[in-house]
C-alpha cells in the first residue's frame, strides 16, 4: 500500500522567512496530494492541493510542488507569520476510492 | 450547515467500559471515515464507509466497530475500552474520489 514520509518533523523559522516541507510516497498511481494545517484542539484543514497533472500551484503566501518521477511534493510558505504557526499535514491518494495516507506531521513555530 | 459535528468533545472511562463517538455530516457526502491521533504517529485510519450499509478496515481496525445504517451518521464503538485507545479521534468525510475532506473537531479520549 501507500507510505508517506514527511520531513521535518520540527520546524522553527522566524518571521518573515520561508518554510518548506517535504513529503514524499510510495505508489506512483497516487494521483492527489493534499496539505492539511491543524491549529491546537481542532481538526485540520485542507489549505492546498494538487494533482498529478499539475506540477505546481500557488494560492498567496502558499505552494506546493510536485515531482511525480521523484514521487515527492513539497510545501513552501512564505513570508511567513505567527498565525502561521500550526502542525501541517501532506496525504497522498491511492487510485479509486482508497482513503487519503497521511505523513506524520510537522510542526511549526514562526518566531517572532 | 453545520459540516461535520462530533460529540462528546472530551470522555473518560476505565479499562473496560464501552462507549460509542458519535459523527454526523449534513453535507450529504457518501464517504466517512474515523482516524485517531497519536503524538509522533499522525493520523491512522481506522474505519472508512463509502456510503450506506458498507464499511471497510482502515489501517488499525482492531478494537473498534463502526457501522453505516444512514448517509449522516458514522459512529465508532469501542466495546471494551484499554488504556492503549487513549487517544485524540477524528471523523471526516468527502463527496468524491480525490475531493478534500473535511475534519470534526475531534473528541479526546482517556481509558485509565
Amino acid at each position: 500500500g501507500e507510505n508517506v514520509e514527511q520531513h521535518p518533523s520540527t520546524l522553527s523559522v522566524q518571521e518573515g522567512d520561508s518554510a518548506v516541507i517535504k513529503c514524499t510516497y510510495s505508489d506512483s498511481a497516487s494521483n492527489y496530494f493534499p496539505w492539511y494545517k491543524q491549529e491546537l484542539g481542532k481538526g485540520p484543514q485542507l489549505i492546498i492541493d494538487i494533482r498529478s497533472n499539475v506540477g505546481e500551484k500557488k494560492d498567496q503566501r502558499i505552494a506546493v510542488t510536485l515531482n511525480k518521477t521523484a514521487k515527492h511534493f513539497s510545501l513552501h510558505i512564505t513570508e511567513t507569520q505567527p498565525e502561521d504557526s500550526a502542525v501541517y499535514f501532506c496525504a497522498a491518494s491511492p487510485s479509486g476510492n482508497t482513503p487519503l495516507v497521511f505523513g506524520k506531521g510537522t510542526r511549526l513555530s514562526v518566531i517572532a | 450547515n453545520a459540516g461535520v459535528t462530533q460529540t462528546p468533545k472530551f470522555q473518560v472511562l476505565k479499562t473496560g467500559q464501552s462507549m460509542t463517538l458519535q459523527c454526523a455530516q449534513d453535507m450529504n457526502h457518501e464517504y466517512m471515515s474515523w482516524y485517531r491521533q497519536d503524538p509522533g504517529m499522525g493520523l491512522r485510519l481506522i474505519h472508512y464507509s463509502v456510503g450506506a450499509g458498507i464499511t471497510d478496515q482502515g489501517e488499525v481496525p482492531n478494537g473498534y466497530n463502526v457501522s453505516r445504517s444512514t448517509t449522516e451518521d458514522f459512529p465508532l464503538r469501542l466495546l471494551s475500552a484499554a488504556p492503549s485507545q487513549t487517544s485524540v479521534y477524528f471523523c471526516a468525510t468527502r463527496d468524491r474520489t480525490n475531493s478534500p475532506l473535511h475534519f470534526g473537531n475531534g473528541t479526546r479520549l482517556t481509558v485509565t
